[in-house]
């Protein structure tokens, strides 16, 4: 199994609401990664879990909140966002020490 | 951390060779030069990785100087499905892999 699963697909969300997005990997890859994509531009690391522990994040504000509950599972927990969060949510797997990651389809987000 | 910069958009025909050329002046020596394609609202797919020289796979090559302050990427007998953005990385196994701003690539009939 070579894919990196992620749902939803598309989310549409207020700004007083709570949710989460998930991502799931069986290749057996022990650092996960989320990243934020707006349009037109490359993908922007928020944070990295390596062996189900937090290792980076780039300065995220808290209203992002992750969580890797195995090392097959990361979830991103989204509370209280803005307008301006909306984006293309990608989430990517890599062997520990790799330079090659495995992305995700995305997660198409909309605050309203 | 390398930056790397990458034309915005190039156009070519079916069939025909294409070359993405990729500047990294400041790449370090461990770092890689990864090259991902991405086609829109999907997440980026890996094409190919290498470190020196020449690198060939089954959809691309990569070719990097001695001096390894460019790759370029080399897409033979494309076709209008190569229509996507491809973008250059370096990095080491540090995480961060610095992101290039992408090449638009339209391929016509």
């Amino acid at each position: 199994d070579t894919e990196v699963t992620q749902t939803p697909k598309h989310l549409v969300m207020g700004m007083t609401n709570k949710k989460s997005l998930k991502c799931e990997q069986h290749m057996g890859h022990r650092a996960m990664y989320w990243y934020k994509q707006k349009a037109k531009k490359p993908p922007e690391l928020m944070f990295v879990y390596s062996y189900e522990k937090l290792s980076i994040n780039e300065s995220v504000p808290s209203r992002f909140s992750p969580e890797c509950p195995n090392s097959s599972l990361l979830n991103l927990h989204l509370h209280a966002l803005q307008p301006e969060d909306s984006a293309l949510y990608l989430c990517a797997s890599s062997q520990e020490g790799s330079e090659t990651q495995y992305f995700g389809p995305g997660t198409r987000l909309l605050v309203l | 951390l390398a930056k790397t910069t990458q034309p915005i958009s190039m156009d070519s025909y079916e069939g025909q060779e294409v070359n993405i050329t990729c500047s990294h002046n400041n790449i370090a020596t461990n770092d890689y030069i990864t090259w991902y394609q991405q086609f829109p609202s999907q997440g980026p797919r890996f094409i190919i990785q290498g470190y020196k020289t020449k690198v060939t796979n089954e959809v691309a090559s990569l070719f990097i100087p001695a001096d390894r302050k460019s790759s370029t990427l080399s897409l033979p007998r494309v076709s209008l499905s190569d229509t996507a953005v491809y973008y250059c990385l370096v990095g080491d196994s540090n995480y961060q892999l610095i992101w290039g701003a992408g090449t638009k690539l339209i391929i016509k009939p």
